[in-house]
């Protein structure tokens, strides 16, 4: 079946990078984008860029701009999402998500998230 | 960028009642706006996309209608596993922003 599995729960202390990984299978990686929503505890989600596996185009959020980069390794299906310069309110679960079709971004398949905690 | 917002915040209804939701985009979306469900400790579950289509496996009772700026999401009639956080989100123009959420909860 078609799933996104993320790497394990992180604890950075401010000023440090993380990387989160989210393997893909169950279908064909380079067919579809993927997205990356987070989620701060008690809040709202957002989406913070898109990358193409079929050709690595991206597309961030202006806030995260600088700060964030998305990768992909298309010989083993995974997407990468790495954030630098940590704060205390990028504390959040972190998602990675494929949309329905590769032609709009309407996400169906999430993986199970990845909490990341930003903490001295 | 697209600022989306949802009304109410909260939502209190009986089992077996109808619930309408309701989100509004700051610009025209088009029909590429979708519905999700989020439970807690759970990941955001894809109800509608495309203002209006259901996704896989959903149930008949949830319903999407809308285009441009303004759009309803209504569940027929509620059932007790539909007591959840719903959120609606715009995939016409980057970034593709999210609501703030409407929150269902018992009356």
């Amino acid at each position: 079946q078609v799933q996104l599995v993320q790497s394990g729960a992180e604890v950075k202390k401010p000023g440090a990078s993380v990387k989160v990984s989210c393997k893909a299978s169950g279908y064909t990686f380079t067919s579809y984008g993927i997205s990356w929503v987070r989620q701060a505890p008690g809040q709202g989600l957002e989406w913070m860029g898109w990358i193409s596996a079929y050709n690595g185009n991206t597309n961030y959020a202006q806030k995260l701009q600088g700060r964030v980069t998305m990768t992909t390794d298309t010989s083993t299906s995974t997407a990468y999402m790495e954030l630098r310069s940590l704060r205390s309110d990028d504390t959040a679960v972190y998602y990675c998500a494929r949309p329905t079709s590769p032609y709009h971004d309407a996400f169906d398949i999430w993986g199970q998230g990845t909490m990341v905690t930003v903490s001295s | 960028e697209i600022v989306m917002t949802q009304s109410p915040a909260t939502l209190s209804v009986s089992p077996g009642e109808r619930a309408t939701l309701s989100c509004r985009a700051s610009q025209s979306v088009s029909s590429n706006l979708a519905w999700y469900q989020q439970k807690p400790g759970q990941a955001p579950r894809l109800l509608i996309y495309g203002a209006s289509t259901r996704a896989t496996g959903i149930p008949a009772r949830f319903s999407g209608s809308g285009s441009g700026t303004e759009f309803t999401l209504t569940i027929s009639s509620l059932q007790s596993e539909d007591f959840a956080v719903y959120y609606c989100q715009q995939y016409n123009n980057w970034p593709h922003t999210f609501g703030p959420g409407t929150k269902v909860d018992i009356k």
